[in-house]
């Protein structure tokens, strides 16, 4: 079964610190994709980013950056000199390859919530 | 503005009374979802639809029902609303359109319905 596990709950860190999202998943699938996404306070579903599984690069934005290991079923999110407005919840999800129906489903991870004091 | 629009934004009904939330896009997206989140146990997809006429259940369908008969809709419907359906309802949809050239797309995010059954 598709699973993803999100084991940090919550984390406060202050202002600057740098922090890491852990996202351990499972799946029997060998092609599957991986998203990240961020709910503010104001509770939007803010989409951060997608990797599929055969591709396991690496990859920076700005401050964000994630590293994705397939050895270690892991897709993890580090936010580099954090600041307050990185306070949200962070939703790891995983999509299957589609059924022979062509159906395919999301599972989300039960989110981490991030507070950044400052 | 490219959108995804839920109504009502917020319900409080009591047990039984049958209700309707609403969920309309103006992407032309294939894909559409039903997802709640509750504290604890992170988003959970409930029933999806990759296009007219087909849905499918997701991991939490029972109590609920959909319909997808026009490409922007997907109300879901609580025949009998209980108590333990208190919670925070998302609408997305997804173009599915990169499926076929190697990845996911992501999924775009109502503003969420609170509906609370006494």
């Amino acid at each position: 079964a598709q699973k993803v596990t999100q084991a940090q709950t919550e984390i406060s860190v202050v202002e600057k610190e740098d922090v890491t999202l852990d996202c351990v998943y499972e799946t029997r699938d060998t092609t599957y994709y991986l998203f990240w996404y961020k709910q503010p306070p104001s509770g939007e579903l803010v989409f951060l980013i997608r990797r599929n599984s055969f591709d396991e690069q690496n990859e920076i934005s700005g401050r964000y950056s994630w590293n994705f290991q397939k050895s270690t079923s892991s897709f993890n999110f580090t936010i580099t000199a954090s600041q307050v407005v990185d306070s949200a919840v962070y939703f790891c999800a995983l999509s299957e390859t589609p059924r022979a129906s062509g159906t395919y489903k999301y599972i989300f991870g039960t989110g981490t919530r991030l507070k950044v004091l400052a | 503005e490219a959108q995804v629009t839920q109504n009502p934004r917020y319900l409080i009904t009591v047990t039984g009374k049958k209700l309707t939330v609403t969920c309309s896009q103006n992407m032309n997206h294939e894909y559409m979802s039903w997802y709640r989140q509750d504290p604890g146990l992170g988003l959970r997809q409930i029933y999806y639809s990759m296009n007219v006429e087909v849905t499918d259940k997701g991991d939490v369908p029972e109590g609920y029902k959909v319909s997808r008969k026009e490409k922007r809709n997907f109300p879901l419907i609580l025949e009998s609303p209980s108590p333990n359906q208190t919670s925070l309802y998302f609408c997305a949809s997804s173009p599915n359109s990169g499926r076929a050239r190697g990845w996911s797309d992501e999924q775009f995010f109502g503003p969420g319905t609170r509906l609370t059954v006494l």
